[in-house]
């Protein structure tokens, strides 16, 4: 079955980059998707990446996907204390029935001063 | 402003009574969804809806009932029948399920004494 995997804690230092990292297991996957949760929030989302691509860079953010392996990562270049939240890896099968997002269990990444 | 509401951020019940989450959304959305999110874990579908007057049971729908009369509302009822009900419910919507973005709403943490 669909399964997707998370470490669930990183801390780093304000201005150094992080990796959050993240594995699936449905090879059919076609988008694959990074949300931030803050405190007490809902979730948004931050970057996407198709299935057909390695990488996508958006500002401070970059997406690596590596389909062979099935690993998926985050960096955030320059964290800043605001990036302190819960990160949430979840991929879309457009091929199932009973849903189309199935998410990780969320990374909480702290930031120290 | 375009978005997505649920009302309240708190609710509190006693074991045994039923309550109901409302989720609304003012974004010409087509599809609904409600997940659960209990700590260090990721979100659950509960259920989702891809029109009015339709909905579809998720992975963990025991325990919980939706309705959609209007595109703009799909409200959660946590039954009694539910034996685990305190956690954070969050609701989403986007254009169609094949869309690869769902946009969240705040969240309402119910608690059951």
């Amino acid at each position: 079955g669909e399964d997707v995997e998370q470490s669930l804690f990183l801390s780093v230092r304000e201005g150094d980059s992080s990796v959050i990292n993240c594995t699936y297991t449905d090879s059919s996957s076609t988008y694959l998707y990074w949300y931030k949760q803050e405190p007490g929030a809902g979730l948004q989302l931050l970057t996407y990446i198709f299935s057909n691509m390695d990488m996508k860079q958006d500002q401070r953010l970059t997406v690596l996907l590596n389909k062979k392996d099935k690993h998926l990562s985050l960096r955030i270049a320059d964290t800043q204390t605001g990036d302190s939240a819960i990160y949430f890896c979840a991929e879309h099968d457009p091929s199932g029935s009973a849903r189309q997002l199935t998410f990780g269990s969320g990374t909480q990444l702290t930031v120290l001063p | 402003d375009g978005g997505i509401t649920q009302s309240p951020k708190y609710l509190f019940r006693k074991e045994g009574q039923n309550v109901t989450l409302s989720c609304e959304q003012n974004l010409n959305h087509d599809a609904m969804y409600w997940y659960r999110q209990d700590p260090g874990q990721g979100l659950r579908l509960i259920y989702y809806s891809q029109i009015v007057n339709d909905f579809q049971k998720g992975d963990i729908a025991e325990g919980y009932s939706v309705s959609r009369e209007k595109k703009e509302s799909f409200p959660l009822t946590v039954t009694s029948a539910q034996k685990n009900p305190t956690a954070f419910y969050l609701c989403a919507s986007s254009i169609d399920t094949e869309s690869y973005e769902q946009y969240f709403g705040p969240g309402t943490r119910l608690t059951v004494t």
